[in-house]
């Protein structure tokens, strides 16, 4: 099993381009997370999914917009994007939001530079 | 705003050395989970505790949660160079819907 993968690794774009990072899973979680990463903190988390068709706001969503249209693929999208969006952004997938089942998976990161 | 803070942000010790860290939180959990990065790469997640367990080993590594103070700590013992890494706390809330990581402690271990 690949785990969790995201495409592509690194990308640098001008301020007001847009672009779409994708997460895939092949464990069959219900789960999926989006979060990004800014230098010396922690995870913070920008949207999340339930479910196939399904999608919530998490804590930092301003600027993003998800899509999950299947399950193993999880999209994230930045429609016009600023130089704050410079980030590492981590994709990740757990079978359940509930329960010891909790424990995350999380694909190896999408370095994004905005100009 | 945080709901788990890691205690210290740095530490840096010698090979052999035992290496704690700290991580306290705000709300009622669920469970409680440790999480480690090395540089440029992923998290991968070592052991969960839940709120019911008070400790929890898994191989060099020892847990403890305490629910009155709303805190945990993290022991590594004999570490080597490659426990190098940031390590994380995350606590998944009562409703199961939050997922909240701290900002983490950076471990050095020397050679």
């Amino acid at each position: 099993n690949a785990g969790v993968t995201q495409t592509p690794k690194f990308r640098v774009l001008k301020t007001g381009q847009s672009m779409t990072l994708l997460c895939a899973q092949d464990m069959n979680h219900e789960y999926m997370y989006w979060y990004r990463q800014d230098p010396g903190m922690g995870l913070r988390l920008i949207h999340y999914s339930v479910g196939e068709g399904t999608t919530a706001k998490g804590e930092v969503p301003d600027g993003y917009n998800v899509s999950r249209l299947k399950k193993q693929n999880f999209l994230l999208g930045l429609e016009s994007a600023a130089p704050s969006q410079t980030s590492v952004y981590f994709c990740a997938s757990s079978y359940s939001g509930q329960g010891p089942t909790d424990t995350q998976y999380f694909g190896p990161g999408t370095r994004l530079t905005v100009l | 705003s945080q709901q788990g803070e890691e205690d210290p942000q740095a530490l840096s010790i010698q090979e052999g050395e035992n290496a704690t860290m700290n991580c306290s939180y705000k709300t009622s959990i669920n469970n409680l989970q440790w999480y480690r990065q090395n540089s440029g790469r992923g998290l991968v997640h070592l052991i969960l505790i839940r709120s019911n367990e008070r400790e929890k080993h898994s191989g060099r590594l020892r847990v403890t949660l305490d629910t009155s103070k709303k805190s945990s700590s993290l022991l590594i013992t004999a570490s080597r160079a490659a426990d190098t890494a940031s390590y994380f706390c995350a606590t998944v809330d009562n409703y199961g819907q939050n997922f909240v990581f701290g900002p983490g402690t950076r471990l050095s271990v020397l050679p």
